[in-house]
């Protein structure tokens, strides 16, 4: 079945750099996605990256996908305090139209 | 404004009580999701629509329901509540075109007491 584990806490200082990871079973996962939740917040979509795909960088966040581990990270360059959130990893099988499964989320705390 | 809307925001009601949760997707999506967040549960997918019709059930309870109406708004129906049902429910909608991702809305909370 479908499995997305992430580890629950990561604790950084402001200006250092983030690693969130994020393993899951299916390897017909199609796509796969980050959603950042603030508190009191709905879901926001941050990236996502295509199985075919091993790397996606978009500004501060860089997406390194290694297919045969069945391993996604989600880096976040010169973490801020706003950046304080729990990260969410999700996949999605065949044409993407099916519903996401999600990890428990990481709860990133940003230390000044 | 992630253009799907939520309504209503909070919610809080007596155990065995029915409460009904509305969505309306982003414009041009055509399949709604339905997710609780609890705690100790993480996101729980519960059910999925697709242009109307039911296309993917999760971890949904008898006691919950839910359907797509022609405008393609969703409502999701709680009934006999009870006190674990309190959590965040999520709705989110997805385009027919694959890999555009999932827009969220921002959540009813719901307190039964």
């Amino acid at each position: 079945g479908e499995d997305v584990e992430q580890s629950l806490f990561l604790s950084v200082r402001e200006g250092d750099s983030s690693v969130i990871n994020c393993t899951y079973t299916d390897s017909s996962s199609t796509y796969l996605y980050w959603y950042k939740q603030e508190p009191g917040a709905g879901l926001q979509l941050l990236t996502y990256i295509f199985s075919n795909m091993d790397m996606k960088q978009d500004q501060r966040l860089t997406v390194l996908l290694n297919k045969k581990d069945k391993h996604l990270s989600l880096r976040i360059a010169d973490t801020q305090t706003g950046d304080s959130a729990i990260y969410f990893c999700a996949e999605s099988m065949n044409s993407g139209n099916t519903p996401l499964v999600f990890g428990k989320g990481t709860r990133l705390s940003v230390i000044a | 404004d992630s253009g799907v809307t939520q309504t209503p925001k909070h919610l809080i009601t007596a155990t065995g009580q029915r409460v009904t949760l509305r969505c309306s997707p982003r414009s041009g999506d055509l399949s709604v999701y339905w997710y609780q967040q609890s705690l100790d549960q993480g996101l729980q997918f519960l059910i999925q629509y697709y242009n109307g019709e039911e296309r993917a059930k999760g971890n949904i309870l008898e006691r919950f329901s839910a359907q797509q109406f022609p405008d393609l708004h969703s409502e999701l129906n709680l009934s006999s509540l009870e006190l674990g049902d309190s959590a965040l429910y999520f709705c989110a909608s997805s385009p027919a075109v694959a890999g555009q991702g999932y827009t969220f809305g921002s959540g009813t909370r719901l307190t039964v007491v």
